[in-house]
């Protein structure tokens, strides 16, 4: 079974700074994904950025990036130059051969200006 | 390109009732996945479908059923519905069956039991 950890259920962030959200998982698949996802007040899950398993570089998409350290079992995600419509929840996730997103509980972060 | 599709938006049942949710994916992807959210246990998995073959079931009981039709589009269905049953629904969709693959999400179904 997989499972997705996330250890901080806030965080607060000045607008313009960067922020890293942490994100631990447990898997027995060598082929496996992993998500990050940003949910809004209005319950829309966004996807923000992914990374295979047997992908080498880390994973980039604009101001997201992923941290990826396999042997760590970790895929933190980097939000830079934050701004206030990043206030959100964020979820990490992980897709294995099961087909089946696995969630963590998810991270709020609330930018201040 | 138009995202994943879910409808209703919105939802009110009472118990004992059964309800059906849609969820069109993105044009091209064929393989659909089912997840409940509610705020004591977070996302659930409920169930996946690839090619009208359902592929993985969740822990939920047989109230909660789904289907996926020749065109990709999906419906779920739960019958006698409970309070516990409220719940945001949410659809995802991705292009093939492979863990290699971006899922994308619709802006779900908030389904309230009364």
């Amino acid at each position: 079974a997989q499972k997705i950890t996330q250890t901080q259920p806030g965080m607060f962030v000045q607008e313009k700074e960067a922020v890293t959200l942490d994100c631990t998982y447990d898997t027995s698949d060598q082929s496996y994904g992993l998500f990050w996802y940003k949910q809004p007040s209005s319950g829309e899950m966004i996807f923000l950025i992914y990374q295979g398993s047997y992908d080498e570089q880390n994973a980039t998409e604009g101001r997201y990036s992923l941290n990826f350290q396999k042997a760590r079992k970790s895929a933190n995600l980097v939000i830079s130059a934050s701004q206030l419509g990043d206030s959100a929840m964020y979820f990490c996730a992980m897709r294995a051969n099961d087909y089946k997103l696995s969630f963590g509980a998810g991270t709020t972060v609330t930018v201040r200006a | 390109k138009a995202g994943v599709t879910q409808t209703p938006r919105y939802l009110i049942k009472t118990r004992g009732q059964q309800v059906t949710l849609s969820c069109s994916p993105i044009s091209g992807h064929r393989s659909v996945s089912w997840y409940q959210q509610t705020p004591g246990q977070g996302l659930q998995f409920l169930f996946e479908y690839f090619s009208e073959t359902q592929r993985n079931k969740g822990n939920f009981p047989g109230r909660f059923s789904g289907r996926q039709f020749s065109n990709s589009r999906s419906e779920m269905n739960v019958s006698t519905l409970e309070l516990g049953d409220s719940a945001l629904y949410l659809c995802a969709s991705s292009m093939r069956d492979s863990t290699n693959e971006k899922l994308f999400f619709g802006s779900g179904t908030q389904l309230s039991v009364l």
